[in-house]
């Protein structure tokens, strides 16, 4: 069966560590693959988008791996702040090419303790 | 820009009531989608439009559900009747390009079916 698995347990770090949250996924092939923020009461925020042929993207203090071979991806934070503090979804892109269809994981949450 | 708006923001009913969700996208988003997103889980595909014309609707529930988008902008989508099950939260997103876009969503409506 197809499943989208992230860190089911709330990630608690210390203030200015890295904080690394998992999304692994089985019988997807999916294009491309997106990572989102969502705090309460509001709809998720896009962060950032890796495609099957990129290995590694950054943005600022984010970086995204994509192992196409491991179906896994693996999303950093550096130098977490008290504001990082939210609930991280992976999307994974599947269907057709240009459709752009989206199948999202339940969600890690992540508490930066000062 | 505005962003995605979305009313009513919260909705209390009954079972076996109907309710309406209304959506209005980004100027000149061409794509929009609805998803159901039931607490402690990532959002779910409901429908996806492009234009007035529907690519996907798969995973929505059509002997209860229901979803039009007239003239390609503004989207509505109801439920009749409701079911305690339905109760979540139903976000709306946009996007300009379906093929690897970013999709910008909406604060959402939190749902609750007594």
């Amino acid at each position: 069966s197809q499943k989208i698995e992230q860190n089911s347990e709330a990630l608690n770090i210390q203030e200015g560590k890295t904080a690394t949250l998992t999304c692994n996924y089985t019988n997807y092939s999916p294009a491309y693959l997106q990572w989102y923020r969502q705090d309460p009461g509001r709809g998720p925020v896009f962060l950032l988008l890796i495609r099957e042929n990129e290995k590694e993207k950054r943005k600022e203090r984010l970086k995204v791996t994509f192992d196409t071979t491991l179906k896994q991806s693996l999303f950093h934070i550096t130098a977490s702040q008290p504001a990082d503090s939210a609930t991280y979804l992976c999307a994974l892109a599947v269907g057709s090419s240009n459709t752009g269809k989206l199948i999202f994981g339940q969600g890690t949450t992540l508490q930066v303790k000062p | 820009e505005a962003g995605v708006a979305q009313s009513p923001r919260y909705k209390i009913i009954e079972k076996r009531q109907s309710v309406a969700f209304w959506c209005n996208p980004i100027s000149g988003h061409a794509t929009l989608y609805w998803y159901q997103q039931i607490l402690g889980q990532g959002p779910k595909l409901l429908i996806q439009f492009q234009n007035n014309g529907v690519v996907d609707d798969s995973q929505l529930p059509k002997d209860r559900f229901s979803a039009e988008r007239l003239k390609g902008v503004d989207s509505t989508l109801k439920i009749q009747p409701a079911k305690l099950e339905d109760s979540a939260v139903y976000l709306c997103a946009s996007s300009l390009d379906p093929a690897g876009g970013t999709q910008y969503f909406g604060p959402g409506t939190r749902l609750l079916v007594l």
